[in-house]
């Protein structure tokens, strides 16, 4: 089964608005990751954030974590055209094997507006 | 830079057919997966290798086999094709485990249709 799940699986705002995406997941993780896929394109790597912290800065993106109720949110400040596209969140953890895999969600779609 | 390669881009099978997509990464990665994306579900880890010669299963393993003779190299074997493994395949690696710091650098993917 899926580990995580974003919310909500689809979202449109006008250019310039703030855009936050949303995911669960459901077991301990050691990191969670986010990326982007353009239409058709493979995945992009955006930011990685750590079990241990709360909240990491990148350019336009903010990402929180809270390992208490295994959530993490994205948020795309100022948002552009060009932010069109779709945003999958991956947690990673250690297989039955002992060794770490990561995980992706079902992703979010991401509309901006012009 | 080429980073990830996958080949073929486009490929159509009859049931029970078999194939193998590629996968070569020249970033010295010692971390290399494959996944399939559908839609509504995301991305669904098939297998993944954590070095030469060691390779696990992921959530959705059955109807494909892996081996990982080199670094560079990863893989992907069909053996006999069902409708069902119609999918978008990607390849990704990573220096590190994803654990650590492992963000992951995919292929353009391998769109595969079985008929």
């Amino acid at each position: 089964s899926q580990q995580g799940e974003e919310d909500p699986q689809a979202l449109s705002i006008q250019e310039g608005e703030n855009a936050t995406m949303n995911c669960s997941y459901k077991t301990s993780i050691n990191n969670l990751q986010w990326y982007r896929q353009n239409s058709g394109r493979g995945l992009v790597h955006l930011i990685l954030i750590r079990s241990n912290e709360r909240e990491k800065h990148s350019g336009r993106l903010r990402v929180t974590l809270d390992t208490s109720k295994k959530s993490s949110s994205l948020l795309i400040t100022a948002s552009r055209a060009a932010d069109t596209a779709s945003y999958f969140c991956a947690t990673a953890h250690i297989s039955n094997f002992g060794n770490e895999k990561l995980t992706f969600g079902t992703g979010t779609r991401l509309t901006i507006i012009p | 830079n080429a980073g990830v390669t996958q080949t073929p881009k486009f490929q159509v099978l009859k049931t029970g057919q078999s194939m193998t997509l590629q996968c070569a990464q020249d970033m010295n990665h010692e971390y290399m997966s494959w996944y399939r994306q559908d839609p509504g579900m995301g991305l669904r880890l098939i297998h993944y290798s954590v070095g030469a010669g060691i390779t696990d299963q992921g959530e959705v393993p059955n109807g494909y086999n892996v081996s990982r003779s080199t670094t560079e190299d990863f893989p992907l074997r069909l053996l006999s094709a069902a409708p069902s493994q119609t999918s978008v395949y990607f390849c990704a690696s990573s220096l590190n485990s994803p654990g650590s710091t492992g963000e992951l650098f995919f292929g353009e993917g391998s769109r595969l249709t079985v008929l």
